[in-house]
This record gives structure tokens, C-alpha cells and sequence, in this order.
């Protein structure tokens, strides 16, 4: 399986600003996601991540809000930009990884807890 | 991405006992996937069970899958303090998309 960082674990930011979340692998691999988990909640898929080209956004979800940065298969960036308190919530990126077995495991990042004040 | 549902929504048993928590979904899927997550961290991914296969085990994880139900569930057996944690299933559509339930909050008394 893949081995994922994320930086920071956690950050308090005031609202209006932005926050960039890192993302590092230890593999190689062509897909990468970005989720976000509000408190008490499921996770809710932000986008893929495409290496080479402009981030794939799921409904509700915008390049301007939330940009993304893929410059090769091993590290991405999530920038949550002018916070509001609404944004509080935890940010995971996450893998797919294709084992032995050919299956598409995804596996995820230890998260970023995001509190904006 | 279209959310599964899961119950129960908690859970709380005593260790030893066994934990059975249930998931469906709505698409045709690929694969169905069980993640645990341990107080609001990142997600440990538990067993992958194929869309094709009916019953897959992992240690002290069973997990079935009925593609004709749309549904799936996860046995825990002999259940310890520390498998105290939300689960989550998680299935793969056909797009390649993950879509999550709404996760089982399990406690385990000592």
C-alpha cells in the first residue's frame, strides 16, 4: 500500500484568509483525491487531483474556492482559499492504488483538521 | 458523489461480543470498501470486497456483499477496546468515484 503526509495536521486560521494542505506520497500513482469531512459527517469527495491538467471538481465545488496543484504523480496541494467558518472540517487526500490483485483501493492521509475562527 | 446510507448510526457493545454494522447504496458498483476512523483522524482502509464476490474475511472482519439487495454489512467478532472507532463503507461506481455512507460509531465497554 501507499504511504501518505499531509501538512499541517492541523491549523487555526482567521477567516478571509487561505490555507494550503499538502499532500506527499511515497509511490508513484495516477490518481489522487481530495475529500472533505464536515464535524460529525461523512466524507464528501472535493475533487481528483489530475496531474498535468486543471483538478476535476465534483458538484458544489469550485477552482476558485478550493484551487488544486498536481506537478507530478507523487504530490498534490488543496489551497482552501478566503476561509469562512463554514470551512471548519477535516481535509484528507487520498490514493488509489492498484495492488497485486489489480483492485482500486483507495487509501487516505492521515487528514488536515481546519478550524477558521 | 451519491452517499450510502449506514445503520446503525452508533453502536455499543461489550468486548467480546460481536458488531455487525450495514451499508447500501443506490449504483452499480465495482467494488465496496470498509474504512475505520479513529477519533476525526485518517481513515484506515479495512477490506475491499469485489462486486463479484459474495463474502470476503480479514482477521476478525467478515464482510458480504448482495449486488441484488444493493447492500452490504461488516462483522466484527470478539470485539476489543480498541476497535472503538467510526466505520465507514465506501463504494466504487462505475465513473471510478468513491462514495461514502454515513458511518457507524462503535464503542466497545471494557
Amino acid at each position: 500500500s501507499a504511504v501518505i503526509s499531509q501538512k499541517p495536521s492541523r491549523d487555526i486560521c482567521q477567516r478571509g484568509t487561505s490555507l494550503t494542505i499538502q499532500c506527499q506520497v511515497d509511490s508513484q500513482v495516477t490518481m489522487m483525491f481530495w475529500y472533505r469531512q464536515q464535524p460529525g459527517q461523512s466524507l464528501t469527495l472535493i475533487a481528483t487531483a489530475n496531474q498535468g491538467s486543471e483538478a476535476t471538481y465534483e458538484s458544489g465545488f469550485v477552482i476558485d474556492k478550493f484551487p488544486i496543484s498536481r506537478p507530478n504523480l507523487t504530490f498534490s496541494t488543496l489551497t482552501v482559499s478566503n476561509m469562512s467558518p463554514e470551512d471548519s472540517s477535516i481535509y484528507l487526500c487520498s490514493v488509489e492504488w492498484q495492488g497485486d490483485n489489480s483492485t482500486d483501493t483507495q487509501y487516505f492521509g492521515p487528514g488536515t483538521r481546519l478550524t477558521v475562527l | 458523489s451519491q452517499q450510502g446510507e449506514e445503520d446503525p448510526q452508533a453502536l455499543s457493545i461489550q468486548e467480546g461480543e460481536n458488531a455487525t454494522m450495514n451499508c447500501s447504496y443506490k449504483t452499480s458498483i465495482n467494488n465496496l470498501q470498509w474504512y475505520r476512523q479513529n477519533s476525526g483522524r485518517g481513515l484506515v482502509h479495512l477490506i475491499l470486497i469485489r462486486s463479484n464476490e459474495r463474502e470476503k474475511h480479514s482477521g476478525r472482519l467478515r464482510v458480504t456483499l448482495d449486488t441484488s439487495k444493493k447492500s452490504s454489512s461488516l462483522l466484527i467478532t470478539a470485539s476489543r477496546a480498541a476497535d472503538t472507532a467510526s466505520y465507514f463503507c465506501a463504494h466504487l461506481s462505475n465513473d471510478y468515484k468513491l462514495s461514502f455512507g454515513a458511518g457507524t460509531t462503535v464503542t466497545v465497554r471494557a
